[in-house]
């Protein structure tokens, strides 16, 4: 079985400041984890992705991610918020190697004001 | 990444028809994935489809409400049949890249539906 907890719903940040956006997770097996990101009236775009290889991973558009296995967490990262990274944030975890077995945490709304 | 393309991208709908949407992909992919988010939530999955097999439903969806096509490697289709407004929602499809390895998924714009 797995979960995916975000702690916060809502997050509001002043342009220039730092971006946090919490993830906890459960899992029964070793886990791939992923952040998505959905700006509103569109889909969802892959920001990064972790596999194992490096418990830090660097997404695009400057975000990051740290893999902490014994908080079980998976923190999103950006030193400077920009005002496009307005959007819906998912945390998502899945089976290391299964396609169909993604479960999606409930959503943070990232808020970036002037 | 794969490119996916969905039509149609918004529609309205009166209670009791039926929409088609079509999702196609620019490469050839195994799996294919259909979610629902409704408003304000997070994604369901409602069935994956692979190419020349019936399509595996999620616990709560079923092929009468939700049947799903998959001609070929580019191409799927999910029908949202009979519907009312607890239908209103985004529906996404997705598809397995394995450029970034087996289990990461892309996905198209979605189709924004409003069943009156």
């Amino acid at each position: 079985a797995q979960s995916v907890t975000q702690l916060d719903s809502h997050v509001s940040v002043s342009e220039g400041t730092p971006v946090l956006l919490r993830c906890n997770y459960s899992s029964s097996y070793s886990p791939s984890l992923f952040w998505y990101v959905q700006h509103p009236n569109k889909g969802l775009q892959l920001l990064l992705k972790y596999t194992s290889a490096a418990t830090l991973v660097k997404g695009i558009n400057g975000f990051e991610a740290e893999f902490k296995k014994s908080e079980t967490s998976f923190h999103l990262t950006k030193p400077s918020a920009h005002m496009s990274d307005a959007a819906e944030y998912f945390c998502v975890v899945s089976p290391k190697g299964s396609a169909r077995q993604l479960t999606f945490g409930s959503g943070t709304q990232l808020t970036v004001l002037p | 990444s794969a490119v996916i393309s969905q039509k149609p991208s918004r529609d309205i709908c009166q209670r009791g028809t039926s929409l088609t949407i079509q999702c196609q992909v620019d490469s050839q992919v195994t799996m294919m994935f259909w979610y629902r988010q409704q408003p304000g939530q997070s994604l369901t999955l409602i069935a994956t489809a692979n190419q020349g097999s019936e399509a595996t439903y999620e616990s709560g969806f079923v092929i009468d409400k939700f049947p799903i096509s998959r001609p070929n490697l580019t191409f799927s289709t999910l029908t949202v049949s009979n519907m009312s407004p607890e239908d209103s929602s985004i529906y996404l499809c997705s598809v397995e890249d394995r450029k970034w390895g087996t289990d990461t998924q892309y996905f198209g714009p979605g189709t924004r539906l409003t069943v009156l």
